[in-house]
């Protein structure tokens, strides 16, 4: 089946450094990628849609010279937080559709990788 | 806009019992919808889908009903096992393809 991976899986980082996430698909192209915020005991926050060969589409509220996304190829979306914080401390969590010929398709997730930042 | 609403958790239940967690949405246009499932520690996984209304989406003994008149998209299993704890998320999509908006999830712990 499908697989999206994650890499880190888990960071740990000073404050103030810049952390690069990198999200692939690993057996299927993917021109669009998104990319999740989740609180402890929370649901998952849309923070953007990464659009393989054009600028990443932020939803409203979230900084995106924080958050910077790149779209390199049809199987990698990286998002980069840049000057970390405490705060910024999460886990962040991507995901790809795959488009399977049907009406639907069906979101694919990565495991999410665990930003801790000191 | 587009939103789903999730019935709030824990839930806790004894190995064996009947499971409900409701699930409501307001979509803007003819979404489908989801049920995913996170176990401890795991990334997010489908559990079940259903993508036009009075479908019934079901996986592993859990079975989700598509009620457009209600708006909802409740989650059910007849008989819980401990390995069904987990955090459930409700979840829309209105275009193929497009980012999902997600319930706010409903932690399940099956005791023995």
């Amino acid at each position: 089946g499908a697989v999206v991976s994650q890499h880190p899986s888990w960071v740990i980082c000073k404050s103030g450094t810049s952390v690069k996430i990198e999200c692939r698909s690993l057996d299927f192209q993917a021109t669009t990628m998104f990319w999740y915020r989740q609180f402890p005991k929370q649901s998952l926050m849309l923070m953007a849609t990464s659009n393989e060969g054009s600028k990443a589409t932020y939803e409203q509220g979230v900084e995106k010279d924080k958050f910077l996304i790149n779209h390199a190829s049809l199987t990698l979306s990286t998002l980069t937080v840049t000057s970390a914080h405490p705060e910024d401390s999460s886990f962040y969590i991507c995901s790809a559709p795959r488009e399977q010929g049907l009406s639907t398709d069906t979101q694919y997730f990565g495991p999410g990788t665990r930003l801790t930042v000191l | 806009g587009d939103s789903v609403t999730q019935m709030e958790g824990p839930v806790t239940l004894s190995e064996e019992a009947f499971l409900t967690i409701n699930c409501t949405y307001t979509a803007t246009g003819y979404p489908s919808l989801f049920w995913y499932v996170q176990y401890p520690g795991e990334g997010l996984q489908l559990l079940l889908k259903a993508t036009k209304a009075d479908d019934k989406g079901s996986n592993k003994g859990f079975e989700a009903t598509y009620r457009k008149e209600t708006t909802s998209f409740h989650l059910e299993k007849g008989s819980v096992q401990v390995s069904d704890s987990a955090v459930y998320f409700c979840a829309l999509s209105v275009f193929t393809g497009n980012q999902f908006y997600f319930g706010t999830g409903t932690s399940l712990t099956v005791i023995p």
